[in-house]
């Protein structure tokens, strides 16, 4: 079974700082990984996906993750913290294959500090 | 595209009662979830439905909770009787399926408070 784990559930960080939010996955076979988002009054939404074609992958609003297979991690990075960044972070998990489901981590408050 | 729609958005009950929840996935989307999210936690899947058939119920608490999808559209989420720790939001998601790294859309959710 598939699985995440997500390092800090609370993150604080100055504006302008970088911000690292950790995520680390099990999986028996290579997944498919995810960064989802939910900002306040908004839905959850994806923030950025990988899927095998790089390992570095660019999402919206200035945010990137890397997949490194040796450390079994896809921790999620943006160097200049802005306030609007502000939000719940979770880092999701699903296997190839049909009939697969989309396993989330507890999730990573994002405090910014002006 | 209109999102995915649910409601109430906030319902509250006592113990031992039932509630209802419904969604309207996003059209054509064949994959339709829902998640329980606890405060403090992370989305829980609770059922996975592929067009009107049941994929994944594993974590479904089947003793008080069910849900159908009828025709394969939207979808209602029962629990019959309600206990003090199904205090959650329950989210619907939907994909156009569920394989590989399509993207689920979420709706804003249902809070349900159980008193």
């Amino acid at each position: 079974a598939q699985s995440v784990t997500q390092l800090g559930s609370h993150v604080s960080v100055s504006e302008g700082a970088l911000v690292l939010l950790r995520c680390n996955y099990s999986s028996s076979v290579p997944p498919y990984l995810f960064w989802y988002v939910h900002y306040p009054n908004q839905v959850l939404q994806l923030l950025l996906k990988y899927t095998s074609a790089a390992t570095l992958v660019k999402g919206i609003n200035g945010f990137e993750a890397e997949f490194k297979k040796s450390e079994t991690s896809f921790h999620l990075t943006k160097p200049s913290a802005h306030m609007s960044d502000a939000a719940e972070y979770f880092c999701a998990v699903r296997l190839s294959g049909g009939y697969q489901k989309v396993t989330f981590g507890i999730g990573t408050k994002l405090q910014v500090i002006p | 595209e209109a999102g995915v729609a649910q409601s109430p958005r906030y319902k509250i009950i006592e113990k031992r009662q039932s509630v209802a929840f419904w969604c309207n996935p996003i059209s054509g989307h064949a994959t339709l979830y829902w998640y329980q999210q606890i405060l403090g936690q992370g989305p829980k899947l609770l059922i996975q439905f592929q067009n009107n058939g049941v994929v994944d119920d594993s974590q479904l608490p089947k003793d008080r909770f069910s849900a159908e999808r009828l025709k394969g559209v939207d979808s209602t989420l029962k629990i019959q009787p309600a206990k003090l720790e199904d205090s959650a939001v329950y989210l619907c998601a939907s994909s156009r399926d569920d394989t590989g790294a399509n993207v689920l859309t979420f709706g804003a959710g249902s809070r349900l408070t159980v008193l």
